[in-house]
């Protein structure tokens, strides 16, 4: 199985601050990997496909980039709304695997 | 939009099976093109990927959990179901349904249905 590897697993951060997630593959996805949202209690929502395509009704203050084996997520200007826990996950394989996932707190 | 919505029991006695359902609306499975997968969340923990289902009746399973889970499709109900026999305490977990158009990722989930192994 294709291992994604998260970091930091956790952080603190004010609004208004850039925030950068990265996420390592155990091998080459080439651009197979996306991130997603999850707040507590809510199902995990998809904001980036294709390791830097936004989907649909996200907001442009999240961006993503890498392609290989390194992956990065950026939020350039946190919003109160942003607090919650993001996962990568890879798609290259068909054994579908996630990231531990980077839980952002308010500083 | 297309909606998806688990169902099924929420306390499972250890041993016995798990069953559960998620039923599609606003669009049909028997359309193709997408992947219709189960994914487990363990309480305070991260994703695990159970296995997916194609309307056709294809399906591919985590090797993690293989042994024991079935998923199946139910074109006429719109539906499509989990099976997760000989469960454990290990299995108590949220369980979501989710959708992905063929090679991508999941863009459409279930609100989610906590199920909990216990006597």
């Amino acid at each position: 199985a294709i291992r994604m590897t998260q970091s930091p697993s956790s952080l603190s951060a004010s609004t208004g601050d850039r925030v950068t997630i990265t996420c390592r593959a155990s091998q080459g996805i080439s651009s197979y990997l996306a991130w997603y949202q999850q707040k507590p209690g809510k199902a995990p929502k998809l904001l980036i496909y294709a390791a830097s395509t936004l989907q649909s009704g996200v907001p442009s203050r999240f961006s993503g980039s890498g392609s290989g084996t390194d992956f990065t997520l950026t939020i350039s200007c946190l919003q109160s709304e942003d607090f919650a826990t993001y996962y990568c996950q890879q798609y290259y394989s068909y054994l579908l695997t996630f990231g531990g996932g980077t839980k952002v707190e308010i500083k | 939009q297309v909606q998806l919505q688990e169902s099924g029991p929420g306390l499972v006695k250890p041993s016995q099976t798990l069953s559960l359902t998620c039923t599609v609306s606003g669009g049909s499975i028997s359309s193709g093109g997408y992947y219709w997968s189960w994914i487990r969340q363990h309480p305070g923990k991260g994703l695990e990927w159970i296995g997916y289902i194609y309307y056709s009746g294809s399906t591919y399973y985590n090797p993690s959990l293989k042994s024991r889970v079935t998923i199946s499709v139910d074109t006429s109900k719109n539906q499509f179901s989990l099976k997760l026999s000989s469960v454990t305490a290990a299995d108590t977990a949220v369980y979501y349904c989710a959708r992905a158009p063929d090679h991508n990722a999941f863009d459409i989930w279930g609100q989610g249905t906590m199920v909990t192994v216990s006597s």
